[in-house]
């Protein structure tokens, strides 16, 4: 079974540009997490879809959204960005997001913001 | 809010020694608790879970971790670690939401 894939794997952009990360989970996983790794605040949650729903948002601001789509793909986006978004932005999926279910992460999209 | 603290952010250790690293959570309710492992250049992938039952849990790799809910502790362990174990180990809980909050993460180092 292919595991979680993502595209690109990495970015360079500038700060103002917007940019869309792409995520395709695990076939049957209805789940999708983001997750953002920087060396300075570690992994944090940015947010999860279920059924194309977003059902849990982490503390980030307005600029950071996502969506998913019917075949679970999954699409987040970040607007007018900033330096301190280069990061290792990282996609997991699970099979019904449940609390208990094993989240499988994909290699990362790395960000770059000059 | 839930929140993971690990003390050891680098732990170097020599081939064939016992490992144990530190994970305490801090949540309200009933918690599920995580360990992942990041290799150089590799995924995050899982080296083991408690949900419940058993407060002891073996994991993939001869890894182990046991859960002690009073002292809010979810250390992981290994007998006699090896070179392949250097690598990165993520502490990581869950409350009712399937959102992981992971600690800071130790580096492990192991030499030869």
């Amino acid at each position: 079974k292919a595991g979680v894939t993502q595209t690109p794997r990495y970015l360079i952009k500038t700060r103002g540009q917007q940019v869309t990360l792409s995520c395709s989970p695990i076939s049957g996983h209805r789940s999708v997490s983001w997750y953002q790794q920087t060396p300075g605040q570690g992994l944090q949650f940015l947010f999860e879809y279920f059924s194309e729903t977003q059902r849990n948002k982490g503390n980030f601001p307005g600029r950071f959204s996502g969506r998913q789509f019917s075949n679970s793909r999954s699409e987040m986006n970040v607007s007018t960005l900033e330096l301190g978004d280069s990061a290792l932005y990282l996609c997991a999926s699970s099979l019904r997001g449940n609390s208990y279910n094993e989240q499988f992460f994909g290699p990362g999209t790395r960000l770059t913001v000059l | 809010a839930q929140s993971v603290s690990q003390h050891n952010h680098h732990v170097i250790l020599s081939e064939a020694a016992s490992l144990e690293l530190g994970c305490n959570y801090s949540y309200g309710g009933t918690v599920n608790l995580f360990w992942y492992v990041q290799y150089p250049g590799q995924h995050l992938q899982l080296l083991l879970k408690y949900f419940s039952g058993d407060p002891l849990v073996k994991g993939i790799k001869g890894f182990e971790a046991e859960f002690i809910k009073s002292k809010f502790s979810f250390n992981l362990r290994k007998p006699s670690v090896q070179w392949s174990d250097t690598a990165e180990y993520f502490c990581a809980v869950t409350g009712t939401a399937s959102k992981l909050t992971f600690g800071t993460g130790t580096r492990l180092q192991v030499t030869l």
